[in-house]
C-alpha cells in the first residue's frame, strides 16, 4: 500500500513551452502533497506545499507564477512548469501525506520522480 | 531555520563491512528525524525514524539513535550487503510536516 506515482517519468521540451507533471496517490487519500526539486548529486529542496482545495504555499525563492500547482482532489496534484527554460531542467519529486485517519502515522510517501530536460 | 548536515560520499564498502553515515541537525523546537533511502531508479523510501530524544529507529538491520545532546542521528549497519547500495538521506521535520533533507550519501557495496 501507500504508492505514489508520477507522470511522466521523463520529459524533454523546448524552451518556452509549458510542462505538466502529475502526482497521484494510488491507494490512499492525501491531505497534503509536497513538491521537491533535486539537482544532480544534491539534496531535495522543498518547492511548495499543496493542500487539497486550497492554494499552494511556496517556499522562499520559488516563483509561484512559474511553478503552478493545482491540488484538485485528494489523490491528484499537478505541477506545471510554465515557459520552461534550460535552468528549469531538474528532477522533480512529489510526496503525499495520507489523511490522519488512514493510520499511516503522519508518514510521507514519495513518487519516483520526473526528469525534466529543457532544450 | 532547520538544516541537516550529513557525511559526504561517496562511500564504497565491501560486503559484510560496518557502515556509518553521520548526520547532525539544527532545528527550532523538537524535530522528528528520519533516514530515507533511494535505490537506483526508485523513489525515496522511509528507512527508519525517531520522534523524540533517545529513541532508536531500526529497520532492515539499520539503526539510528536520536541524540539531542549532540544533535545527531547517525545511521549504522553492522554488516552491509550489495543490495544496500543506494543513496541515503537524513531528514528532519517539525510541526508543519515539511521535510528538510541532508545532501545525501551514495553508498556502494561491492561483493
Amino acid at each position: 500500500g501507500a504508492v505514489v506515482s508520477q507522470h511522466p517519468s521523463w520529459v524533454i521540451c523546448k524552451s518556452g513551452t509549458s510542462v505538466k507533471i502529475e502526482c497521484r496517490s494510488l491507494d490512499f487519500q492525501a491531505t497534503t502533497m509536497f513538491w521537491y526539486r533535486q539537482f544532480p548529486k544534491q539534496s531535495l529542496m522543498l518547492m511548495a506545499t499543496s493542500n487539497e482545495g486550497s492554494k499552494a504555499t511556496y517556499e522562499q525563492g520559488v516563483e509561484k507564477d512559474k511553478f503552478l500547482i493545482n491540488h484538485a482532489s485528494l489523490t491528484l496534484s499537478t505541477l506545471t512548469v510554465t515557459s520552461a527554460h534550460p535552468e528549469d531542467s531538474s528532477f522533480y519529486i512529489c510526496s503525499a501525506r495520507p489523511l490522519r485517519t488512514s493510520g499511516y502515522n503522519n508518514e510521507q510517501f514519495f513518487g519516483p520522480g520526473t526528469r525534466l530536460t529543457v532544450l | 531555520g532547520n538544516s541537516v548536515t550529513q557525511m559526504e560520499g561517496p562511500v564504497t564498502l565491501s560486503e559484510e563491512a560496518f557502515l556509518t553515515i553521520n548526520c547532525t541537525y539544527t532545528a527550532t523546537g523538537y524535530p522528528s528525524l528520519f533516514w530515507y533511502v533511494q535505490y537506483p531508479g526508485e523513489g525515496l523510501q522511509l528507512l527508519l525514524k525517531a520522534t523524540k530524544a533517545d529513541d532508536k529507529g531500526s529497520n532492515k538491520g539499520f539503526e539510528a539513535t536520536y541524540r539531542k545532546e549532540t544533535t545527531s542521528f547517525h545511521l549504522e549497519k553492522g554488516s552491509v550487503q550489495v543490495s544496500d547500495s543506494a543513496v541515503y538521506f537524513c531528514a528532519l521535520s517539525t510541526n508543519d510536516y515539511k521535510l528538510s533533507f541532508g545532501a545525501g550519501t551514495t553508498v556502494t557495496v561491492r561483493a
